[in-house]
């Protein structure tokens, strides 16, 4: 079975531009979990998706938001980029609703904002 | 305040020995308590996940112990190799359900030398 696929694998964006982050999570799989981790915060929980609806969200601004599709493929969306975006984003999937079930994690996409 | 203190925050042992890192918690309700690996470059995977009731739980190698009472965990590593060179990340989760809480130790990073 494919892993968790995440793509781009890393991006370049500017203070005030909008990007968007996409998530395959494993075949079979209907939860994926977004994450923001920094060298100073650490691993933080952005949000679930399960069965294209928000499952549990973390304590972060409206201007990070996501979506999964029918396919349970998710986006993760954050607009009016700052600075301090610049982090590394992993999603992670699992069989059945977090945390319930073992979480597969995808290699994480890079951004920076210049 | 819910929080997770690990500790040490790095350690450097030779290979072949073994080693032990705390995780210590005060997140309330508890639900589960994981212990995730994460390579330079990529994404955490998961070694162990423990409930309440669980005690100790091996995976390999790795064996995780809890202690619900002190509120307190620990990973042991026997016989380290060079691949487990990594951070070691604890998290807990409090409460059950859809409404789950995730709080991230900051990691363990561990280095095996030659």
């Amino acid at each position: 079975k494919a892993g968790v696929t995440q793509t781009p694998r890393y991006l370049i964006k500017t203070r005030g531009q909008q990007v968007t982050l996409s998530c395959s999570p494993i075949s079979g799989h209907r939860s994926v979990s977004w994450y923001q981790q920094t060298p100073g915060q650490g691993l933080q929980f952005l949000f679930e998706y399960f069965s294209e609806t928000q499952r549990n969200k973390g304590n972060f601004p409206g201007r990070f938001s996501g979506r999964q599709f029918s396919n349970s493929r998710s986006e993760m969306n954050v607009s009016t980029l700052e600075l301090g975006d610049s982090a590394l984003y992993l999603c992670a999937s699992s069989a059945g609703g977090f945390p319930g079930y073992e979480q597969f994690f995808g290699p994480g996409t890079r951004l920076t904002v210049l | 305040k819910n929080q997770v203190e690990q500790s040490p925050q790095s350690l450097i042992i030779l290979e072949g020995k073994n080693c032990t890192l705390q995780c210590n918690y005060t997140v309330s309700p508890f639900s589960n308590l994981r212990w995730y690996k994460q390579d330079t470059g990529r994404g955490p995977v998961s070694l162990t996940i423990m409930t309440f009731s669980e005690n100790t739980k091996s995976n390999g190698r790795y064996t995780a112990t809890l202690d619900a009472d002190t509120k307190q965990s620990s990973l042991h590593i026997t016989a380290s190799q060079l691949s487990d060179s990594a951070s070691y990340i604890c998290v807990v989760s409090g409460s059950g359900g859809s409404n789950y809480k995730l709080t991230f130790g900051k990691g363990t990073l561990l280095t095996v030398n030659p």
